[in-house]
C-alpha cells in the first residue's frame, strides 16, 4: 500500500531536549516536505526536499533541521525544542516538479502532534 | 510572494445542495494546484490535482477548475451529503523562486441532514 508514515504520532517533550520525527514513503517520490498546522494559521511549509541531498527552506524553517540522505526518508529534527513549536506536524511526498507529464499529487502522513512543555 | 485565499471561511448548507468553494492565488506562476479534505484531528486526503496546463479535473461528485490568468480555482461539490462535512484546503505549488507549497486557510463545510 502506497503511504507516508510518520513516527511518533504523539509526543510530549520538555524544552531543550533534542528530538527527531521520522517520515518515510514507499512511492519512490523525489519531493518530500514538512508542514506545521496551527489554529488560525493553517498549514505552513517548514522545509522541502527536491531529491536526495537537496533541501530548501519553506516559510517557517527557524528552529528546525532536516536531512535527506535516502530517497525514502526525510526526518525533521528539533535541536532545542521550545513551547512555540507545539503544533501538529505533517510530512508529505510527491513526484518531483522536474518530471514533465508526471502526476505530482502530494500524499500526506497522518500527522505528529507535538507538545513542548 | 504567493498568497492563497479561500472564500468562504465557513459554509453551512442543507443536504442535497450543489456548492462551490473558491480558492484564489496572487502569483500565476504555479506548477499545480491541489484540493484536499481534512476531517477534525486527522490528516489530509487528496481530492483533485490540477497541473498548470490543465483547466479542470473531475472525480465523482467533485469538479475542480483552474484559471491561472485570473488566479482562481473552484471546487464544485454536487448533491452534497452530511459525509462531505470537513475542512477543504487548496494548495498551490510554485514553479519560480523555489518550489514551495502554499496552503489556503481552508473552508469549513457543514452539510445538514
Amino acid at each position: 500500500e502506497a503511504q507516508v508514515t510518520q513516527n511518533p504520532r504523539y509526543l510530549i517533550t520538555v524544552t531543550g531536549k533534542k528530538l527527531t520525527v521520522t517520515c518515510s514513503q514507499n512511492m519512490n517520490h523525489e519531493y518530500m516536505s514538512w508542514y506545521r498546522q496551527d489554529p488560525g494559521l493553517g498549514l505552513r511549509q517548514i522545509y522541502y526536499s527536491m531529491n536526495v541531498e537537496v533541501t530548501d527552506k519553506g516559510d517557517v524553517p527557524e528552529g528546525y533541521k532536516v536531512s535527506r540522505k535516502e530517497k525514502r526518508n526525510f526526518p525533521l529534527i528539533l535541536e532545542s525544542p521550545s513551547p512555540n513549536q507545539t503544533s501538529l506536524y505533517f510530512c508529505a511526498s510527491s513526484l518531483s516538479m522536474a518530471k514533465r507529464g508526471g502526476n505530482t499529487e502530494a500524499f500526506f502522513g497522518q500527522g505528529t502532534r507535538l507538545t513542548v512543555v | 510572494k504567493q498568497e492563497v485565499t479561500q472564500i468562504p471561511a465557513a459554509l453551512s448548507v442543507p443536504e442535497g445542495e450543489n456548492l462551490v468553494l473558491n480558492c484564489s492565488f496572487t502569483d500565476s506562476a504555479i506548477y499545480n494546484l491541489q484540493w484536499f479534505r481534512q476531517d477534525p484531528g486527522k490528516g489530509l486526503t487528496s481530492l483533485l490535482l490540477i497541473q498548470s496546463s490543465q483547466r479542470e479535473q473531475t472525480s465523482g461528485r467533485l469538479n475542480a477548475s483552474l484559471d491561472k490568468s485570473s488566479g482562481r480555482s473552484t471546487l464544485y461539490i454536487a448533491a452534497s451529503q452530511p459525509g462531505d462535512s470537513a475542512t477543504y484546503l487548496c494548495a498551490v505549488r510554485r514553479n519560480t523562486g523555489g518550489f514551495k507549497t502554499i496552503f489556503g486557510a481552508g473552508t469549513r463545510l457543514f452539510v445538514k441532514a
